[in-house]
Parts: C-alpha cells; sequence; structure tokens
C-alpha cells in the first residue's frame, strides 16, 4: 500500500517570501499521480497542483511549483510571494495509476502567513 | 476547474433521525464519487467509493447499513445517515473524479457539516 507523509505539521511564512512544504511517499509502482491540495477556513478542498510520475518537468501553476524527485520519492510544494489568501492546511495527495482511484492524503501542514 | 456541489452545507438534527446529503457533479460526468469524513484538525477519511449504476464499496470499517450510500445518476450521489448519533457528528465532504485523456482529477464539493444533538 502507498503512503504520504507530511513531516511538517505547521509552517509559518512572511507576507511576500517564498516558502516549501515537504511531501514524500512510498509505493513500489512507476506510474501515479501526484497532488496538492489546499483546505482554507471554509474547508473547501482546493486543488493547487498535479504532477504526472511520467513527466521528468515539474509542474507549474502562477505562484505555485512543485520540485519533484521521481527516485528520492519527494514532491515538495514552493509558494512563491506568499499572501495571506494562501492560509489554509495543505494536503499532500498520490494517485494510482492502477486500480482503484483512490487518493492516499497526507496528514497536513498548516501553514500561517504573517503580515 | 470542475465544480462539485453538496447540500445541505450544514444540518442539525436530533439522535435517532436519518439525513440525507447530496453530491452532485455540475459540469461534468463522474461515473466514481467518494465520500469522506474529517475530524477537526485532521486529514480526510475515506468512508466509500461511490459507483454509478452499482453498488458502493465501503472502507473497512465503516457499517454501510448506517451509511447508505446510492448513485443513481452519472452527476448525482447520495449518504444517508441513518439513525444518527451523536457521533455521527462530523464534517462530510464528496469528491467526483473527471477524467481526460491522460488526466484524471478528483474535484470535492464544499463539505456538509453534520451536528446530531
Amino acid at each position: 500500500a502507498q503512503t504520504v507523509t507530511q513531516s511538517q505539521p505547521e509552517m509559518s511564512v512572511q507576507e511576500a517570501e517564498t516558502v516549501t512544504l515537504s511531501c514524500t511517499y512510498d509505493t513500489s509502482e512507476s506510474d501515479y499521480y501526484l497532488f496538492w491540495y489546499k483546505q482554507p477556513p471554509s474547508r473547501q478542498m482546493i486543488l493547487v497542483i498535479r504532477q504526472e510520475a511520467y513527466k521528468q518537468q515539474n509542474a507549474t501553476e502562477n505562484r505555485f511549483s512543485v520540485n519533484f524527485q521521481k527516485a528520492a520519492k519527494s514532491f515538495s510544494l514552493k509558494i512563491s510571494d506568499s499572501q495571506l489568501g494562501d492560509a489554509a492546511m495543505y494536503f499532500c495527495a498520490y494517485l494510482s495509476n492502477f486500480g482503484n482511484e483512490k487518493l492516499t492524503f497526507g496528514t497536513g501542514t498548516r501553514l500561517t502567513i504573517i503580515p | 476547474g470542475a465544480v462539485v456541489s453538496q447540500h445541505p452545507s450544514r444540518v442539525i438534527c436530533k439522535s435517532g433521525t436519518s439525513v440525507k446529503i447530496e453530491c452532485r457533479s455540475l459540469d461534468f460526468q463522474a461515473t466514481t464519487m467518494f465520500w469522506y469524513r474529517q475530524f477537526p484538525k485532521q486529514s480526510l477519511m475515506l468512508m466509500a467509493t461511490s459507483n454509478e449504476g452499482s453498488k458502493a464499496t465501503y472502507e473497512q470499517g465503516v457499517e454501510k447499513d448506517k451509511f447508505l450510500i446510492n448513485h443513481a445518476s452519472l452527476t448525482l450521489s447520495t449518504l444517508t445517515v441513518t439513525s444518527a448519533h451523536p457521533e455521527d457528528s462530523s464534517f462530510y465532504i464528496c469528491s467526483a473524479i473527471q477524467r481526460a485523456i491522460g488526466q484524471e482529477t478528483q474535484y470535492f464539493g464544499p463539505g456538509t457539516r453534520l451536528l446530531v444533538l
């Protein structure tokens, strides 16, 4: 079974600065997807970014980018120019490309933005 | 991204009553939807996989007679909490899979907060 580990329960960053959230995973599969979801105080889960394992290029969405290291099974999220609206719980998630389509979530990182 | 709605957003009920929560994919068809439960300050816990036209698949430890799931159409799944008790109070979230060639993504509803008195 796959596991996803987020070793930082809480992080904080000064507004306009850059922060990196860590995520590691364990799998024996070679083909899968990785996601970062954001859950603000409203509790709506919002997709931030996705990465296909077969792609070597790191995904980027505006101020959000990932550092995907397949051999190391690492998938960190970098948020540049942090804004107050970025404050939320961030969940890393794994999706196998074979079978049951279930997401495996990490335990989450609570990000605080300091004005 | 795709839109998934949930209704109601909040419900308060008396112990022993049943509560139905609806999950709809608004701009895409979803043959597969998921129901999660989230306790405060914790990650999402998958309860069951809802499959259009067939029986739901429940995760270990989830009572299927307690949490009835119906996926009657390609855009609607319902979760009914039967004979609700205070320990069923929680935040329930659904998600739906949008499939495109080379891409598969789960989009989440806004959640339903259930309080059983």
